[in-house]
């Protein structure tokens, strides 16, 4: 079954605007990572973010993570066209605490046009 | 360059047939992964390996089989009995199970069936 479901399924915006994605997940979890997908390609690991952090950052990428919502949301600020990929949650249950066993969304769709 | 090659980029398999999939890292990593990518959705996990001579089922294990004889290494086969095998699979790595690290993906081989 899915741990992770992001949210929206697809996000528009144009360049420079901040863009904010979504992530929830239904049992306890050990960490939360997400990944960056261009399309035809592999993942990108891009920030992972443990059960007792509430705040991350990375560059441009800031994440939170409410263990008491179940959800966890990545945001880009200052949006650039080569932004433009697919962004994954992945999560590791407390059963489960190896990263590539983790249990991906279906992704968020993002576009930055230029 | 340490990293993850997976090749080919591109299989076409006719029907009946088995094909193998290659997957190769110099990372130095102890654990293994094969994941499943259907159009607009996320990972689905076929086989991992924690450690050489070892493998364990994922979730869709179902008409694939691997082996993992050397560390380096973790070939996934596609047999006959995989019914619906056109997809994008990606094999990935990770420094050690028990551990919260990243993953590491390679780049993908993308099956079709003809």
């Amino acid at each position: 079954s899915q741990q992770g479901e992001e949210d929206p399924q697809a996000l528009s915006i144009q360049e420079g605007e901040n863009a904010t994605m979504n992530c929830s997940y239904k049992t306890s979890i050990n960490n939360l990572q997400w990944y960056r997908q261009n399309s035809g390609r592999g993942l990108v690991h891009l920030i992972l973010i443990r059960s007792n952090e509430r705040e991350k950052h990375s560059g441009r990428l800031r994440v939170t993570l409410d263990t008491s919502k179940k959800s966890s949301s990545l945001l880009i600020t200052a949006s650039r066209a080569a932004d433009t990929a697919s962004y994954f949650c992945a999560t590791d249950g407390t059963a489960n605490t190896n990263a590539g066993k983790s249990t991906f969304g279906d992704g968020t769709t993002l576009t930055v046009k230029p | 360059d340490g990293g993850i090659t997976q090749s080919p980029k591109y299989l076409f398999r006719k029907e009946g047939q088995n094909v193998t999939l290659s997957c190769e890292q110099n990372l130095n990593h102890d654990a293994m992964y094969w994941y499943r990518q259907d159009p607009g959705q996320g990972l689905r996990l076929i086989y991992y390996s924690q450690i050489v001579n070892d493998f364990q089922k994922g979730d869709i294990a179902e008409g694939y089989s691997v082996s993992r004889e050397k560390k380096e290494s973790f070939p996934l086969t596609v047999t006959s009995a995989q019914k619906n095998p056109t997809a994008f699979y990606l094999c990935a790595s990770s420094m050690g199970w028990g551990l919260n690290t990243e993953a590491f993906f390679g780049q993908g081989t993308r099956l079709t069936v003809v």
